[in-house]
C-alpha cells in the first residue's frame, strides 16, 4: 500500500541543524498526516493538515502542502538528539490511509 | 487512556504453527486497522474494521490470515499456518471515528519471528 514516496529516504544531520523531509503523492487527498516511529515502537501521530491548508505549525514542526504538486514537507527546527526517529507521511486513498516508505533521520549529538 | 494494547510484544514460532495476535483498541474508538511493516514492503493495510464489521480486507495476503472482532473492545489476527516470510513487525491501530482517514492510534506493535 505504498504509493507514497518520501525523500530523502535517509537523513543525517547535527543536533540544532533543521531536517527537512519530503512527501510525494499520486491521488487527490482530503488530509495528509505525519507520523513518528521510533525504533521499535509503533506509530506517533505528529500532525495532520487539510487538503485546504497550505501550511501548519506545531512546535518545532512546520508541515506544507502543494495540492497542485502533490507534495508535503515536514521541517524540524533546531534538532534534537530525541528526534533520531523514522517519519512517515501517510494520506488518504479513499477513506483509508496510505503510508510513504518514511524517512530516517539521524541527529547526531 | 491506557492507548492500543497488542500482545504478545514478541512472538517466536516454528513454521506450520498457527499464531495468534491480539488487540485492545482505545476505548470508544469505533474503528480498527491492522497494519504489518517489513523493511522491503513498509507499512502494508490488512484489513480494517469499523464498529467491529470487516469493511475491507483486500490487504490480506492470502487465506493463511484471518482477522475477527467479536467485541468493540478485542480483535485478533490469526495465521496458520504460520510461514517464514511472516515474519514482520504487526501493528493494530484505531481511530474515534468511522473514516480510516483520520488519526490513527498505534499500538506498539507484535514482533513476529516465523523460523
Amino acid at each position: 500500500s505504498q504509493q507514497g514516496e518520501e525523500d530523502p529516504q535517509a537523513l543525517s544531520i547535527q543536533e540544532g541543524e533543521n531536517a527537512t523531509m519530503n512527501c510525494s503523492y499520486k491521488t487527490s487527498i482530503n488530509n495528509l498526516q505525519w507520523y513518528r516511529q521510533n525504533s521499535g515502537r509503533g506509530l506517533v501521530h505528529l500532525i495532520l493538515i487539510r487538503s485546504n491548508e497550505r501550511e501548519k505549525h506545531s512546535g518545532r514542526l512546520r508541515v506544507t502542502l502543494d495540492t497542485s504538486k502533490k507534495s508535503s514537507s515536514l521541517l524540524i527546527t533546531a534538532s534534537r538528539a530525541a528526534d533520531t526517529a523514522s517519519y512517515f507521511c501517510a494520506y488518504n486513498a479513499g477513506n483509508m490511509l496510505t503510508f510513504g516508505g518514511g524517512t530516517r533521520l539521524m541527529v547526531k549529538p | 487512556d491506557a492507548g492500543v494494547i497488542q500482545s504478545p510484544r514478541h512472538e517466536v514460532t516454528e513454521m506450520g504453527q498457527e499464531v495468534t495476535l491480539r488487540c485492545k483498541p482505545i476505548s470508544g474508538h469505533n474503528s480498527l486497522f491492522w497494519y504489518r511493516q517489513t523493511m522491503m514492503r513498509g507499512l502494508e493495510l490488512l484489513i480494517y474494521f469499523n464498529n467491529n464489521v470487516p469493511i475491507d480486507d483486500s490487504g490480506m495476503p492470502e487465506d493463511r490470515f484471518s482477522a475477527k472482532m467479536p467485541n468493540a473492545s478485542f480483535s485478533t489476527l490469526k495465521i496458520q499456518p504460520s510461514e517464514p516470510r511472516d515474519s514482520a513487525v504487526y501493528f493494530c491501530a484505531s481511530t474515534p471515528g468511522t473514516l480510516g482517514r483520520e488519526t490513527q492510534y498505534f499500538g506498539p506493535g507484535t514482533r513476529l519471528l516465523v523460523l
